[in-house]
């Protein structure tokens, strides 16, 4: 199986700050990666999809970057609506895997 | 709109049995492929299982193979996840997801089901 591995598990940011998140496979999942946005009591949305595609609707804040094995999730000016805790999942092989992910919270 | 609207949770003893119901609305349910996804109390997600549009293909994460069994009714729209053996570690909200129709990613959640497994 893909071992999925983000950091940090946590950061504590200021609106307007740049966050970035990375997410490291165990393997190489080529560009079979995606990132979702989950706050409390809530189900996960997707934000980005094949390593760097901005899903519709999502705001152009939010990038992604990476292939391979390295990725990269990164909000350019951190809004209060952000504040939500973030997970990678690859998508290359079954079974598929999500990284334990990062949580965002206010500084 | 895209619906997923999931049914089915509840409490339920260990070794007993439960049955998921997700129906699909807003979309031509019979061409897409669907997945359960969990996630325990302050737990990250935890994939489960994968089906095809027409059920060719289906997978299990190791966790719940040989007592999960995945099923979709394109008649119906709707997609089921048969639950046997069940564990305290099975505990959590179960979420419906379709599986988008240009990739592998999950584009579309439903809001979960939760499940909790106690005596």
């Amino acid at each position: 199986d893909i071992q999925m591995t983000q950091s940090p598990s946590s950061v504590s940011a200021s609106v307007g700050d740049r966050v970035t998140i990375t997410c490291r496979a165990s393997q190489d999942v080529s560009f079979w990666l995606a990132w979702y946005q989950q706050k409390p009591g809530k189900a996960p949305k997707l934000l980005i999809y094949a390593a760097s595609s901005l899903q519709s609707g999502v705001p152009s804040r939010f990038s992604g970057s990476g292939s391979g094995t390295d990725f990269t999730l990164t909000i350019s000016s951190l809004q209060p609506e952000d504040f939500a805790t973030y997970y990678c999942q690859q998508a290359n092989s079954f079974p598929r895997t999500f990284g334990q992910g990062t949580k965002v919270e206010i500084k | 709109e895209v619906q997923l609207v999931e049914s089915g949770g509840g409490l339920v003893q260990p070794g007993g049995s439960l049955r998921l119901s997700c129906v699909a609305s807003g979309f031509t349910f019979n061409t897409y492929e669907m997945n359960w996804v969990r996630q325990a109390p302050g737990k990250g997600l935890e994939w489960v299982s994968h089906i095809s549009s027409a059920s060719r293909t289906i997978y299990y994460a190791d966790s719940v193979k040989g007592r999960f069994t995945i099923s979709k009714d394109n008649a119906k729209n709707s997609l089921s996840l048969q639950m046997n053996s069940l564990r305290a570690e099975d505990t959590g909200v179960y979420y419906c997801v379709r599986v988008s129709g240009s990739g592998r990613h999950l584009d579309y959640w439903g809001q979960g089901t939760l499940v909790t497994v106690s005596s």
